[in-house]
């Protein structure tokens, strides 16, 4: 069964204090794996898509990699305009469903 | 600017009621989609649509339907059959499902049923 994890539940770091969040994923076919960014009552906002393993994708703070069982968004120097919660996803070979993991919720405080 | 409008932000309704959630987009994608947001779980695919007049059960379909009669719109109805309705709703859409791009979302709509 396609599955999505991720640790850690929740992170609180300081600003400045740099972290990874973990997303681990069983699915038949790995097509493409997404991250995405979420603030209180929000739709979910496009980070970063990674197709294969060994594959880097950065954006400002956010660099996003990509093994053949896992991917970290690593964070570093993060800003209290940071904090949200992240959530990852995959669509395998079937192509018509994405899998969501539960998310991380990031605090960062000044 | 194009993007997926969804209405109302909030919702509430008394149980036995039914309800319809509005979702539109503007992008010109094939593809549409309504998740259920509950906390602490993942996204939940409830009905998805790849073309006008056509769409299929997700994962948690029990409860629900949808119509796809434009290729713009695709509302959602929350039956009274839906056990545990209260949740956050939201609409998402795609270039094609057969495609590994990634789903744009609206800003949700948050059901409260009591």
């Amino acid at each position: 069964e396609d599955q999505v994890t991720q640790s850690p539940e929740a992170l609180r770091l300081q600003e400045g204090e740099s972290s990874s969040l973990n997303c681990s994923y069983t699915v038949s076919g790995l097509r493409g794996l997404f991250w995405y960014r979420q603030d209180p009552g929000k739709g979910p906002e496009f980070l970063f898509t990674l197709y294969s393993a060994g594959e880097e994708k950065e954006k400002e703070r956010l660099k996003a990699t990509l093994t053949k069982k896992e991917s970290f968004l690593h964070i570093t120097a993060p800003k209290p305009e940071d904090s949200a919660t992240y959530l990852c996803a995959v669509i395998g070979a079937s192509y018509d469903k994405v899998i969501f993991g539960p998310g991380t919720s990031l605090s960062v405080i000044p | 600017d194009g993007g997926i409008t969804q209405s109302p932000k909030y919702l509430f309704r008394k149980e036995g009621q039914n309800v319809t959630l509005s979702c539109e987009q503007n992008l010109n994608h094939d593809a549409m989609y309504w998740y259920r947001q509950d906390p602490g779980q993942g996204l939940r695919l409830i009905y998805y649509s790849q073309i006008v007049n056509d769409f299929q059960k997700g994962d948690i379909a029990e409860g629900y339907s949808v119509s796809r009669e434009k290729k713009e719109s695709f509302p959602l109805t929350v039956t009274s059959a839906q056990k545990n309705p209260t949740a956050f709703y939201l609409c998402a859409s795609k270039v094609g499902t057969a495609h590994n791009s990634p789903l744009h979302f609206g800003n949700g709509t948050r059901l409260t049923v009591t």
